[in-house]
């Protein structure tokens, strides 16, 4: 199958900094990608639709100039979390869609802690 | 609208023994199906998918899972669980999303234990 590269898997930062998150389609050109977060213990919720070479949209409640996504080329998509806080650790999942659009391909999840 | 409900949060098992995870949906459209496993810190890796063909589904590791339209269902099952398969596992229900992409929703998951 598709392979989708997210990068770092693990990341710790200051509070206040903010940390870039890396989402590849390593063998296929995606035009859409998909940004999640899981809490822990929970399931896997929806933050933003991204498309390449337009702006992102965002699910309820996801404050956009916080969560800044940029998807310039059809295999990257990044997801800036902006002057983090504590309550933005979490496990953040990207993933995009293949061929037909009959199956996402998800990313290995980066696990952000904010101290 | 589309949701998922997964009906158990932990489910536990001898190793062995069958598998049943429980998974009902709603959708406005003709639904497309998925289970997904996620292992502890890893991504998730799909199990297996259905797409409005065969109404019984068999994915890898052994799993196969039934779409049932009368009870809006899609259960997870394998006959004889190994200590490998002890993970969290995710029913997913897709919609069509804007430009012809497919927005997921997913259920609130299953931990499944395997007890040696």
């Amino acid at each position: 199958g598709a392979v989708v590269s997210q990068h770092p898997s693990r990341v710790i930062c200051k509070s206040g900094t903010s940390v870039k998150i890396e989402c590849r389609s390593l063998d296929f050109q995606a035009t859409t990608m998909f940004w999640y977060r899981q809490f822990p213990k929970q399931s896997l919720m929806l933050m933003a639709t991204s498309n390449e070479g337009s702006k992102a949209t965002y699910e309820q409640g996801v404050e956009k100039d916080k969560f800044l996504i940029n998807h310039a080329s059809l295999t990257l998509s990044t997801l800036t979390v902006t002057s983090a806080h504590p309550e933005d650790s979490s496990f953040y999942i990207c993933s995009a869609d293949g061929t037909a659009n009959t199956e996402a391909f998800f990313g290995q999840g980066t696990r952000l802690t904010v101290v | 609208a589309q949701s998922v409900t997964q009906l158990d949060s932990h489910v536990s098992v001898s190793e062995g023994t069958p598998v049943l995870l429980r998974c009902n949906y709603s959708s406005s459209y003709s639904p497309s199906l998925f289970w997904y496993v996620q292992h502890p810190n890893k991504g998730l890796q799909l199990l297996l998918k259905y797409t409005s063909a065969a109404t019984l589904v068999k994915g890898i590791n052994g799993f196969e899972a039934e779409f049932k339209k009368s009870e809006t269902s899609f259960h997870l099952t394998k006959p004889s669980a190994h200590m490998s398969d002890a993970a969290e596992y995710f029913c997913v229900v897709s919609d069509i999303y804007g430009f012809g992409n497919e927005k997921l929703t997913f259920g609130t998951g299953t931990r499944l234990t395997i007890i040696p």
